[in-house]
């Protein structure tokens, strides 16, 4: 079975400081990994994703991931936090052909 | 292209009442997903369809909940009777294909009283 692990809930940076959220995977066969972010009253949307190849991703926003097979972990950066990054984070896990599983969530907040 | 399209946005009822929420799919895509949230429980896969067939329904809480999807351009949720424990935002996404590419719409948020 396939399951993700997020650390923290919320997490608070300063404006213009680093972003780190974690987020570590279960999972028997190779993984797909994915994060996707809310904004307040909206549905989600993918940020990033990997699946094969290179394991530094980068997605939107200047947000990228690095997929650590030996640590099960895809943890999600941004060296420089800006205050329309306040939004909840999702890490999810797949493998080909299966449903999606997402993780609970951080809400990342940023101080002025 | 238009996105997921939901509606509606929001509804608000009374215990008991029945409630139908509908999403249009994006265009071309063949996977239908029904997504639950609230803040005690985070986000739910309630069913998915494939191709307007239902693929798995076991995250649908109980008998008061039922999905349809009678053509590829159209699925509704409902909830017949409702209660209060059912208030939360119901979020429909759809993918072409099972890659783990979701796009959602916006979400119906939902108030039983």
């Amino acid at each position: 079975a396939q399951s993700v692990t997020q650390l923290g809930s919320h997490v608070s940076v300063s404006e213009g400081a680093l972003v780190l959220l974690r987020c570590n995977y279960s999972s028997s066969v190779p993984p797909y990994l994915f994060w996707y972010v809310q904004y307040p009253n909206q549905g989600l949307q993918l940020l990033l994703k990997y699946t094969t190849g290179a394991t530094l991703v980068k997605g939107i926003n200047g947000f990228e991931a690095e997929f650590k097979k030996s640590e099960t972990s895809f943890h999600l950066t941004k060296p420089s936090a800006h205050m329309s990054d306040a939004a909840e984070y999702f890490c999810a896990v797949t493998r080909r052909g299966d449903k999606i599983i997402f993780g609970k969530g951080t809400r990342l907040h940023i101080l002025p | 292209d238009a996105g997921v399209i939901q509606s509606p946005r929001h509804e608000v009822t009374e215990m008991g009442q029945e409630v139908t929420l509908r999403c249009k799919p994006i265009s071309g895509h063949d996977y239908l997903f029904w997504y639950r949230q609230t803040m005690m429980r985070g986000l739910e896969l309630l069913i998915y369809f494939n191709n307007n067939v239902p693929i798995d329904d076991s995250g649908m809480p109980e008998d008061r909940f039922s999905a349809k999807m009678p053509n590829a351009s159209f699925s509704t949720l409902k909830i017949q009777p409702s209660e209060p424990r059912d208030s939360a935002v119901y979020f429909c996404a759809s993918s072409f294909g099972l890659t783990g590419e979701l796009f959602f719409g916006e979400g119906s948020r939902l108030t039983v009283l």
